[in-house]
């Protein structure tokens, strides 16, 4: 069955400090893997988008990684700041005989504090 | 550009009522989809359309249904509402659904 974990389910973090944040997928056939950042009563924002070649991409202060081998993404996010405060999403898609299918982790809830 | 737009915002009906929700997409882009967001589940996806044609379907019971005009704008309809169906509903479009989903901010819909 297609899923997508992700966790912890909420982090709370001292402005300024990093963070990590993991999302575990078994979805095949595997086409790409999305992050989003959603800020409350918002819609999502995509953050990266990474196929299976590669390995890390960047979007200011948010990184992702791509570990295809294990199934294993993560998304740090450096220095992090007030507006970081936020739901996070991992998105995985899946290109089958009946299209392509988004399987939807259940979000990060990430809380910054001054 | 202006982006992906969803009215009403807000909306509030009682059981057994049906509703439509619209979306209008970003400017060029022929795809939309629509998803349903609530605290439990997360985001689930409902349907896609393209160029007026349902492309994708998600797991979701046949009183959820839409449709998908000429000029790309979208609308969705529930009949028969269930008091779990109140949820936010989003919609995104993309340019070929492959592509970085835009979202809208998203009707929140309460049935009582």
């Amino acid at each position: 069955k297609n899923q997508v974990e992700q966790s912890p389910q909420s982090l709370i973090i001292l402005e300024g400090k990093n963070c990590t944040l993991q999302c575990n997928y078994t979805v095949s056939p595997f086409s790409n893997l999305r992050w989003y950042k959603q800020d409350t009563g918002r819609g999502p924002v995509s953050l990266t988008i990474m196929t299976f070649s590669e390995n890390t991409k960047s979007n200011g202060r948010y990184t992702a990684t791509l570990d295809a081998d294990t199934k294993q993404s993560s998304l740090h996010i450096t220095a992090s700041q007030l507006s970081d405060s936020a739901s996070y999403i991992c998105v995985v898609s899946a290109i089958g005989q009946a299209g392509t299918a988004l399987i939807f982790g259940k979000g990060t809830t990430l809380s910054v504090s001054s | 550009k202006a982006g992906v737009t969803q009215t009403p915002r807000y909306l509030i009906k009682t059981r057994g009522q049906q509703v439509t929700l619209s979306c209008s997409p970003i400017s060029g882009h022929r795809s939309v989809s629509w998803y349903q967001q609530t605290p439990g589940q997360g985001l689930q996806f409902l349907f896609e359309y393209f160029s007026e044609t349902q492309r994708n379907k998600g797991n979701f019971p046949g009183r959820f249904s839409g449709r998908q005009f000429s000029n790309s704008r979208s609308e969705m309809n529930v009949s028969t509402l269930e008091l779990g169906d109140s949820a936010l509903y989003l919609c995104a479009s993309s340019a070929d659904g492959g592509e970085t989903q835009y979202f809208g901010p998203g009707t929140r819909l309460l049935v009582l």
